[in-house]
Parts: structure tokens; C-alpha cells; sequence
């Protein structure tokens, strides 16, 4: 099976600007979870989506968002950007349904904002 | 969720065997642990997942004892390229959101 991909790999936006990042997860996995890593604060979860529902949320403002699609698969939206939002965004998928399930890992996106 | 502490850092030879080591105190009944390596600039990935006793597979082992307050992730015979960071997590079997400690940076020395 094909792993977890994402788009852009690699992004280059201004302060104010918003972005959109894509996530296509393993084929059979509805789950879509969302993650931003920085060197200050490591790996923070930012949101779930399972079919097409957003199951669970970080501790993040609102100007991180996210949906799904019917597919499975996942966008994730920031808007007014900020320098502080420069970061590698991952996002990881999974069955979303079953006990003790693992969660893959795309190869990630990052972005610099400047 | 159960908060995990692991070595900030650990330096291997290239063909030993190395075992990191991660306390979570405060696990729970439901919570099972895993292992993820993160290489920079890539996502992390997933190595091992086990809720007691012992657990191998092609990559590692995880050795997890009776009371299960720790957990060690064993690498047999590491090489250059096992130079990534380790983390290790506690949840239960219901959380859908994961979180990461700040990991053991292994590096692994010719």
C-alpha cells in the first residue's frame, strides 16, 4: 500500500497570507489526524477528522482549521499567517475505528513564514 | 494521559545493541506504549507497540515488565543509520490524538 502523502512538501509564505496543506492517507484508513512540530515546542496535536467529522482538537486558535473529504482526504488551513506558524506540519492516518490502533505518518509539510 | 520520561540523548557504536529506557509512572490500565523514530525533516515512524511482557518484531524488541511503569525499546546491532530521534508514548486505547515527549536523540558513532 502507498503511505501517507502530503502536498506541497515545501512552502514559502508572508506574514497575513493563508495557506492550505493536503493530506491523502493510507487507502482503507479514515482517520486523519493533523500535527505541527517546531523546535520549541515538539509535536503538537492540532486536530482528528474521521469521516468527514472533526473528532478531536488540539490547543490551537482558530485560525488553524481543517476538513475532510469524502476520500479521506484532508486539508488543513491557516490564515493570517504568522512567524510564529513556521513549522513542519505532519499529518498521520488510521483506521479511526478499531482498539490499539497505530497512526502513519505522511512525510510532512513545511512551512516558513516570513 | 500518561506523561513519559525518557534520556534527552545517548551515544551508540555502530553493530551493539542499545536499549533506551522510558518511565511512565502514572500508566494506566487501558494505555499501551509505542515507539516512533523520526529522522530530521521527516515524519515520524512507527517502530513498536506493546501492553505487556514482551514484544519483537524485524526491527526491535520492547520489553515492558510486570507493573509496567517503564518500558525499554532494544535495537539489536545498530547502524549509522539509526541515528534519528526515539519517542516513546503512552495512550489509551481509545485516544485518537498523541502526544509526543521530547524524545531520546540516539546517535550512533562509526
Amino acid at each position: 500500500k502507498a503511505g501517507v502523502t502530503q502536498t506541497p512538501r515545501y512552502l514559502i509564505k508572508t506574514r497575513g497570507q493563508q495557506v492550505t496543506l493536503s493530506c491523502s492517507p493510507i487507502s482503507g484508513h479514515r482517520s486523519v489526524s493533523w500535527y505541527q512540530q517546531t523546535p520549541g515546542q515538539g509535536l503538537q496535536f492540532l486536530f482528528e477528522y474521521f469521516s468527514e467529522t472533526q473528532r478531536n482538537k488540539g490547543n490551537f486558535p482558530g485560525r488553524f482549521s481543517g476538513r475532510q473529504f469524502s476520500n479521506s482526504r484532508s486539508e488543513m488551513n491557516v490564515s493570517t499567517l504568522e512567524l510564529g506558524d513556521s513549522a513542519l506540519y505532519l499529518c498521520a492516518s488510521s483506521l479511526g475505528d478499531v482498539d490499539r490502533e497505530t497512526q502513519y505518518f505522511g512525510p510532512g509539510t513545511r512551512l516558513l513564514v516570513l | 494521559l500518561a506523561k513519559t520520561t525518557q534520556p534527552i540523548s545517548m551515544d551508540s557504536y555502530e553493530g551493539q545493541e542499545v536499549n533506551i529506557t522510558c518511565s511512565h509512572n502514572n500508566i494506566a490500565t487501558n494505555d499501551y506504549i509505542t515507539w516512533y523514530q523520526q529522522f530530521p525533516s521527516q515524519g515520524p515512524r512507527f517502530i513498536i507497540q506493546g501492553y505487556k511482557t514482551k514484544v519483537t518484531n524485524e526491527v526491535a524488541s520492547l520489553f515492558i515488565p510486570a507493573d509496567r511503569k517503564s518500558s525499554t525499546l532494544s535495537l539489536p546491532r545498530v547502524s549509522l543509520s539509526d541515528t534519528a530521534v526515539y519517542y516513546c508514548l503512552v495512550s489509551s486505547r481509545s485516544a485518537r490524538q498523541l502526544t509526543f515527549g521530547s524524545g531520546t536523540q540516539l546517535t550512533v558513532l562509526p
